[in-house]
């Protein structure tokens, strides 16, 4: 699997969008971008992925750039909630692949 | 639809003795792993299994360390003697085996050993 590089900390306002950069230069073309996670206390949650168009749910954007190399996780209104670490994992989507987590980006929402 | 339970949720215990972790993955998930998360960093593989069989373990410490998986559903981790650098969170995931690459996580077991 492709390594990933993330900012070790970033803060963002209660209410404001929350952008979480993510820098994958060597991944291929089969691998997807996965974000998971981890509030205080509790096990990595999954949160949105993507191959190379831009995806959308009820938790949060994925922003791809075109050449792939790298990516944007956005928390449209971010809430005291959304305190966590996130971490950006590229691998092959395939059902039982393991996954291999970096040091993450520890997001603190502030009031 | 039930998440994947974990027990204990704490463990404190001395150096050298022995302990064990349970897990229970979500009904229906063949594919089952643990991982270990040290203090202020990303959890690491220890283990995979896919039903009852061993997919990876290669960075399970086989010393000290062992992983079962009877019959296809709960699962137990042991390590036996510990150490001070087993201190951490012993997360288990699990995932089906077809359709959704997603892992779902348990809350873990907090292991101090002092």
């Amino acid at each position: 699997d492709a390594k990933t590089t993330q900012p070790p900390s970033m803060d963002c306002a209660e209410g404001r969008a929350a952008n979480l950069p993510c820098n994958h230069s060597t991944i291929s073309g089969n691998e997807y971008v996965y974000w998971y996670r981890q509030i205080h206390s509790q096990g990595p949650q999954y949160i949105i992925h993507g191959l190379k168009n831009n995806e959308t749910n009820e938790m949060a954007s994925l922003i791809i750039t075109e050449d792939r190399k790298s990516s944007t996780l956005i928390l449209p209104h971010a809430t005291l909630r959304d305190t966590a670490v996130y971490y950006c994992i590229v691998r092959v989507a395939v059902a039982g692949n393991m996954l291999t987590f970096g040091g993450g980006t520890r997001l603190m929402v502030k009031p | 639809e039930a998440g994947v339970a974990q027990s204990p949720r704490y463990k404190i215990i001395e150096k050298r003795q022995s302990v064990a972790f349970w897990c229970n993955p979500i009904s229906g998930h063949a594919t089952l792993y643990w991982y270990q998360q040290i203090l202020g960093q990303g959890p690491k593989l220890l283990i995979q299994f896919q039903n009852n069989g061993v997919v990876d373990d290669s960075q399970l410490p086989k010393d000290r360390f062992s992983a079962e998986r009877l019959k296809g559903v709960d699962s137990t981790l042991k390590i036996q003697p510990a150490k001070l650098e087993d201190s951490a969170v012993y997360l288990c995931a699990s995932s089906p085996m077809v359709g959704s690459s997603e892992q779902y996580f348990g809350p873990g077991t907090r292991l101090t050993v002092t």
